[in-house]
């Protein structure tokens, strides 16, 4: 059964440090990985996904790296601003036929002014 | 273009009442997926649909859940006799494809069971 877990829970940085969010997962037979945004009290909006196949994908001050055989993606976040505050979700999608995720519980971020 | 919309966005209810929640998914968009989101948890997958029928409700939480998309559009996810530990966010996500494709979620309904 897969498993997702995000590593730190919460985090809280000053305006303009560049961080990492952390997200293993322990089965490597995956088909891509994604990674989502929830503000408080709304859906989900996806950042970047990354297919199996790749190793990272790159969206503004947003990097996502995938590392299949050691079970980890990382995101990267450059410049942080306050307005990147919210809760930051993994997803792993399973190779069941169809695009099954399987979520961590989330990192949430507060980056103060 | 709009994106996915989740109706209503709040509901209270009352312990084994009925309740229906409506997802209606990005128009052209073949896949569609509920999800329930608890307090400080990450959502939990529960069912999928590909057209009209549902290809995998092994995330359905017992039989008084149960879901539809009678014409391979809107999809309703129906709880019977609800309990207080139905209280969560209920999410609706769609996409275009089946496998590999990027999932595009809508607001969520927040369902309270007193």
């Amino acid at each position: 059964k897969q498993e997702v877990t995000q590593i730190p829970a919460a985090l809280s940085v000053p305006e303009g440090e560049n961080l990492v969010l952390n997200c293993s997962f322990t089965d490597s037979a995956i088909y891509n990985l994604q990674w989502f945004r929830q503000d408080p009290g709304k859906g989900l909006t996806s950042l970047l996904l990354i297919q199996s196949s790749q190793r990272e994908q790159t969206s503004g001050r947003l990097n996502a790296s995938l590392d299949k055989s050691s079970g980890r993606s990382t995101l990267y976040i450059a410049a942080s601003q306050p307005g990147d505050s919210a809760t930051y979700l993994c997803a792993a999608g399973l190779n069941t036929g169809f695009q099954k995720l399987v979520f961590g519980t989330g990192t949430r971020l507060l980056v103060s002014p | 273009g709009a994106g996915v919309s989740q109706t209503p966005s709040n509901k209270v209810t009352e312990k084994g009442k009925y309740v229906e929640l409506r997802c209606d998914p990005i128009s052209g968009h073949t896949a569609l997926y509920w999800y329930r989101q608890s307090l400080g948890q990450g959502p939990e997958f529960l069912i999928y649909f590909q057209g009209t029928g549902a290809a995998d409700d092994s995330g359905l939480p017992n039989d008084r859940f149960f879901a539809v998309r009678p014409e391979g559009s809107v999809s309703t996810l129906k709880i019977q006799r609800t309990e207080r530990g139905d209280s969560a966010v209920y999410l609706c996500a769609s996409s275009p494809r089946l496998a590999g494709g990027e999932q595009y979620f809508g607001p969520g309904t927040r369902l309270t069971v007193t």
